[in-house]
């Protein structure tokens, strides 16, 4: 069964403290992870897709990397408005209709 | 910049009642999907629809459930007899091929 596993639950960090958030998955043929932000009451907000190991990706203060077993999204110098929830996903083999199978998240808070 | 749009935002229905939740995906995408999150769990899969039928679903998507494309701007989700445990956020979401989804804000359905 396919899984994916978010580490920590919850990160609190103060304005400018670098820090990694962690997906790891165990699926049966990856074909993307995905990572999305989502904030209280909102839908998720797309901010990257990794297909293939040792791929990265920037975006301002975010960079997103994939290996065989985890994902990691680096958060460089963050600001309050980074808070949020960070969702990871994944697309399988299994997945004939491109379904995507979340974890729970790792809520971030940020404080000045 | 295109968003995928959905109403009501919030809905308050009877046990037992019928719900339809509308959704406008994004003009040129030809994939579309519902999604839930009950509050505090994870945001979790429901069905994808594609040329005009249903190209996956989950165990979540039972016989309440329908999904219909009435027109070339609508997508819509019908929960026909609804449960106490049918409350949460859904989201529809569309993506232009099988790659990147995006997500609307939700609907907040409440089962009372």
């Amino acid at each position: 069964e396919d899984q994916v596993t978010q580490s920590p639950e919850a990160l609190r960090l103060q304005e400018g403290e670098s820090s990694s958030l962690n997906c790891s998955y165990t699926v049966s043929g990856l074909r993307g992870l995905f990572w999305y932000r989502q904030d209280p009451g909102k839908g998720p907000e797309f901010l990257f897709t990794l297909y293939s190991a040792g791929e990265e990706k920037e975006k301002e203060r975010l960079k997103a990397t994939l290996t065989k077993k985890e994902s990691f999204l680096h958060i460089t110098a963050p600001k309050p408005e980074d808070s949020a929830t960070y969702l990871c996903a994944v697309r399988a083999d299994s997945n004939s209709g491109y379904a995507l199978n979340f974890g729970k998240g790792t809520s971030l808070l940020v404080t000045p | 910049e295109p968003e995928v749009t959905q109403t009501p935002s919030h809905q308050v229905t009877q046990m037992g009642q019928e719900v339809i939740l509308h959704c406008v995906p994004i003009s040129n995408h030809l994939y579309f999907y519902w999604y839930r999150q009950i509050l505090g769990q994870k945001v979790e899969f429901l069905v994808s629809f594609y040329n005009n039928e249903i190209s996956e679903k989950s165990e979540i998507f039972d016989d309440q459930f329908s999904v219909e494309r009435p027109d070339g701007s609508n997508f819509t989700l019908k929960i026909r007899s609804t449960k106490l445990e049918d409350s949460a956020m859904y989201f529809c979401a569309s993506s232009e091929r099988g790659n990147t989804i995006y997500f609307g804000e939700g609907s907040w359905l409440t089962v009372v």
